[in-house]
């Protein structure tokens, strides 16, 4: 069955980057959309991004502009995200959401918690 | 950007009740509009799309309706499972999309 599984849990300073991973299993890496969606603690969801893994391309939230990198390997189905500068805002758990562009997102990833302090 | 609300923002209800949370959008979406359930400490799950669509292994005691700036999610026959808390999202502005700030049901 299609799954996502996604990195473990990341602990940063503030100022530093992060890498976070999402290995795509059971469908075919490239017909499907790749989202990230994040949520604060005792927060809503927030919508990040996404990547097309056909080729590459990538769209995001005006407020990461410049903080934001979605990469993919199509060799292993995983999309990767790196967020930059990290602040105490960015205290989180990251998700990766599958979906075909205007589609709800089907599968979701168990969620990595990135702790910045 | 399109903002989006919910209402109410919490409600509680007995187990065997009919639930109606509400979306509303800033601007005209037509049926671009999805559900999601959030159990605490699990990752969202689809439950519309579409606007009325139901996903797949989704109970049809869920429901949705609506169209162009308002939306409802109905929950007919309210189980003890159902709590949690329901978000609303638009894909209208795809690629770029927008949550609503969800609605907490709990069960009496």
């Amino acid at each position: 069955q299609a799954q996502l599984v996604q990195s473990g849990a990341e602990v940063k300073k503030p100022g530093a980057s992060v890498k976070v991973s999402c290995k795509a299993s059971g469908y075919t890496f490239s017909n499907s959309y790749i989202h990230w969606v994040r949520q604060a603690p005792r927060q809503g969801l927030e919508w990040m991004g996404l990547i097309d893994p056909r080729g590459g391309s990538t769209s995001h939230a005006q407020k990461f502009q410049g903080r934001i990198a979605m990469t993919r390997d199509t060799s292993t189905s995983t999309v990767y995200m790196d967020l930059y500068s990290l602040r105490s805002e960015d205290t989180a758990v990251y998700y990766c959401a599958r979906s075909n562009i205007l589609d709800g997102f089907d599968i979701w990833g168990q969620g990595t918690t990135v702790t910045v302090s | 950007d399109i903002q989006m609300t919910q209402s109410p923002s919490s409600l509680s209800a007995s187990v065997g009740d009919r639930v109606a949370i509400t979306c509303r959008t800033s601007q005209v979406i037509s049926s671009y509009l999805n559900w999601y359930q959030q159990k605490p400490g699990k990752a969202p799950q689809l439950l519309i799309y579409g606007g009325t669509s139901l996903q797949t292994g989704v109970p049809s005691r869920f429901s949705g309706s609506g169209g162009g700036t308002d939306f409802t999610l109905i929950i007919n026959n309210l189980q003890p499972e159902d709590s949690a808390t329901y978000y609303c999202q638009q894909s209208y502005s795809a690629p770029r999309f927008t949550f609503g700030p969800g609605t907490k049901v709990e069960i009496k």
